[in-house]
């Protein structure tokens, strides 16, 4: 199967800052690759999809990047609204896998 | 608008089985693939089962597979999760979630609520 490796697994950051998060797939998967958010207690949110496409009503400070195994999530500007625990998951064969997430917290 | 509500949760013995549902809404679901998730109490997202709109293409992971089957009612829009020789790491929130068959906007969303499976004697 192929294996997802997402970093890094925690970060603290402040509002305003720019934050990189990467998944890396074991082999090459095309554009296969979505972002999840997810806050304490909810249910997950879809924030890209085709590793670069942006779910309508997302924020434009939100985008992602990558094709084959290497991918990002980029938030330009963090807001308060954006602490939470993001999740690539790639979806190119089954059985698809989630990389094991990044909780961003308030620095 | 879209509703996928999972039902058929509760706290299970070791070994025993359990059948969640989950009834859809808001769209054509006899046309749309299914998939079920789960997270554990304090841990990261977990793909576990697909099934085609017409129920005829299963897949799993190998986490659930030939303990676990996903099988669809179409004519009463709800799609099932048969658990068997269930086990304290099955312990988890369940989520049923659409796949329209192409990745777009509708693709993996929304999300149900969730259903809470606990295993434990």
């Amino acid at each position: 199967d192929v294996q997802l490796t997402q970093s890094p697994s925690a970060m603290s950051a402040s509002v305003g800052d720019r934050v990189t998060i990467t998944c890396r797939a074991s082999q090459g998967i095309s554009d296969s690759l979505a972002w999840f958010q997810q806050k304490p207690g909810k249910v997950p949110k879809r924030l890209i999809y085709a590793s670069s496409i942006l779910q309508s009503g997302v924020p434009s400070r939100f985008s992602g990047s990558g094709s084959g195994t290497e991918f990002t999530l980029t938030i330009s500007s963090l807001q308060p609204e954006d602490f939470a625990t993001y999740y690539c998951l790639r979806h190119d064969t089954y059985p698809w896998t989630f990389g094991h997430g990044t909780t961003i917290e308030i620095k | 608008q879209v509703q996928l509500v999972e039902s058929g949760g509760g706290v299970v013995q070791p070994g025993r089985s359990l059948r969640l549902s989950c009834a859809a809404s808001g769209f054509t679901f006899s046309t749309y693939a299914m998939h079920w998730f789960r997270q554990a109490p304090g841990k990261g997202l977990e793909w576990l089962a697909a099934l085609s709109y017409d129920g005829t293409r299963s897949y799993y992971a190998d986490s659930v597979r030939g303990r676990f089957t996903i099988s669809r009612d179409n004519s009463q829009n709800i799609l099932y999760l048969q658990m068997s020789s269930l086990r304290p790491e099955d312990t988890a929130v369940y989520h049923c979630v659409r796949d329209p068959g192409r990745v777009n906007e509708e693709w993996l969303d929304p999300w149900g609520q969730g259903i809470l499976v606990t295993v434990s004697s």
